[in-house]
């Protein structure tokens, strides 16, 4: 069972440079999240989404961009990394959203 | 924006000790749950609590939605050591579509 699986695990980004983090879900669940963990910080929402088409804001968004054309799949972008950014990522789904699912987690570090 | 006050931040315990963890809010909470997170993984969730003064167990761990609705309590009972962990609390503040609220979790050592 695949469950939620996040790509990549690892990336080393230098400042300003893009990239895509892929969340995947093959649980047919409506809600999808994003989140960031820091030492010391629990786990901040990034963006989430209750269903394919929709996006909305969280508690830290700024600097990220969320796209949910399908219903498994849940994209998170980074246009011009900032070394703020260095975290460890965390997609998380569920069918309602309360019981969420969450991934391995992506450790990005911005160099 | 809202916060969940988690307590204690950390903790060292012998193996087969009892735990005692809580979060608190200023705020009222429609729904408690408690996540557990495993070294290099993503939180998986141990108990899920709907109505004030509910008392839930899963196995060796007891969860407490709190009366004022402003607070939770997990308790483990005879601590192994895969019990180590960091354990969040989260909390509901609205209905469907409401995020969740995480806390900044207890961090859990358990000696041998």
């Amino acid at each position: 069972n695949a469950g939620v699986t996040q790509t990549p695990k690892f990336r080393v980004l230098k400042t300003g440079q893009s990239m895509t983090l892929l969340c995947a879900q093959d649980m047919n669940h409506e809600y999808m999240y994003w989140y960031r963990q820091d030492p010391g910080m629990g786990l901040r929402l990034i963006h989430y989404s209750v269903g394919e088409g929709t996006t909305a804001k969280g508690e830290v968004p700024d600097g990220y961009n969320v796209s949910r054309l399908k219903k498994q799949n849940f994209l998170l972008g980074l246009e011009s990394a900032a070394p703020s950014q260095t975290s460890v990522y965390f997609c998380a789904s569920g069918r309602t959203n309360e019981k969420l699912f969450f991934g391995s987690g992506t450790q990005l570090s911005v160099l | 924006g809202q916060q969940l006050n988690q307590s204690p931040q950390s903790m060292f315990i012998q193996e087969g000790e009892d735990v005692s963890m809580n979060c608190t809010s200023s705020s009222i909470f429609n729904t408690w749950l408690w996540y557990k997170q495993d070294p290099g993984e993503g939180p998986v969730l141990l108990i899920a609590l709907y109505k004030a003064g509910e008392l839930t167990s899963n196995g060796r761990l007891t969860a407490q939605f709190g009366i004022t609705r402003k607070d939770s309590f997990l308790n483990i009972s005879a601590s192994i050591p895969s019990d180590v962990g960091i354990y969040f609390c989260a909390g509901q503040l609205g209905g469907a579509g409401t995020a969740l609220i995480f806390g900044k979790g207890t961090t859990l050592s358990v000696s041998s």
